[in-house]
């Protein structure tokens, strides 16, 4: 079955602008969640949905925020970007109900420059 | 609030030759589970291999086994008869059971010598 779909692959935006990155998740997958990769900060978690509905959210700020849809399809949106934003954005779904691993199955990214 | 430590941030081994990647974890609690994912050039993370920390007996997969000791809060990768293939960056990640949120390691980038 198909895998995780992140779109765009790649993007650039300017400081101030903001940003909307989708992520088609597994069929059957209900959890999406959203993880920050830099260089200096490591892998970081942002947010998961469940349901349509937000679950879990690590520590960012309010300019990072997310939604599911009805399909389990998710999006994060950056509003103001800063250049610190420039990362690579990984959403992983898993089946995401009842207890057990729910091992995370990740897509290949989107990889956002802001300059 | 969980942290996952890995030392080594670059590793070589020689094509063939067995080559065996640290992480030790900090928590407090007794049920868990702990994850390597492999990240290429391609960027995108794939899982090697899990152990659940109520199972005592290691996890294997292939050429993939790990060390786990719970006491030392110990994680350890151990891949045999090394492919270039295997050439990536690897992550060790921590979780808690009812969360789906990764605690990661800042990784070890191995590389493969022919």
């Amino acid at each position: 079955k198909a895998g995780v779909t992140q779109t765009p692959r790649y993007l650039i935006k300017t400081r101030g602008q903001q940003v909307t990155l989708s992520c088609s998740p597994i069929s059957g997958h209900r959890s999406v969640s959203w993880y920050q990769q830099t260089p200096g900060q490591g892998l970081q978690f942002l947010f998961e949905y469940f349901s349509e509905t937000q679950r879990n959210k690590g520590n960012f700020p309010g300019r990072f925020s997310g939604r599911q849809f009805s399909n389990s399809r998710s999006e994060m949106n950056v509003s103001t970007l800063e250049l610190g934003d420039s990362a690579l954005y990984l959403c992983a779904s898993s089946l995401g109900g009842g207890p057990g691993a729910n091992v995370l199955t990740f897509g290949a990214g989107s990889r956002l420059t802001v300059l | 609030a969980q942290t996952v430590t890995q030392s080594q941030p670059e590793m070589s081994v020689q094509e063939a030759e067995t080559v065996t990647l640290s992480c030790t974890y900090d928590t407090s609690e007794s049920d868990y589970y702990l994850f390597w994912y492999k990240q290429p050039p391609s960027r995108q993370m794939i899982l090697v291999i899990r152990q659940e920390a109520y199972k005592q007996q290691n996890a294997t997969e292939n050429r993939f086994s790990v060390n786990f000791q719970k006491a030392a809060k110990s994680f350890s990768l151990k891949i045999s008869d090394s492919q270039l293939g295997d050439a990536a960056m690897y992550f060790c990640a921590y979780k808690k059971p009812g969360a789906n949120n990764l605690f990661f390691g800042t990784g070890t980038r191995l590389t493969v010598i022919p």
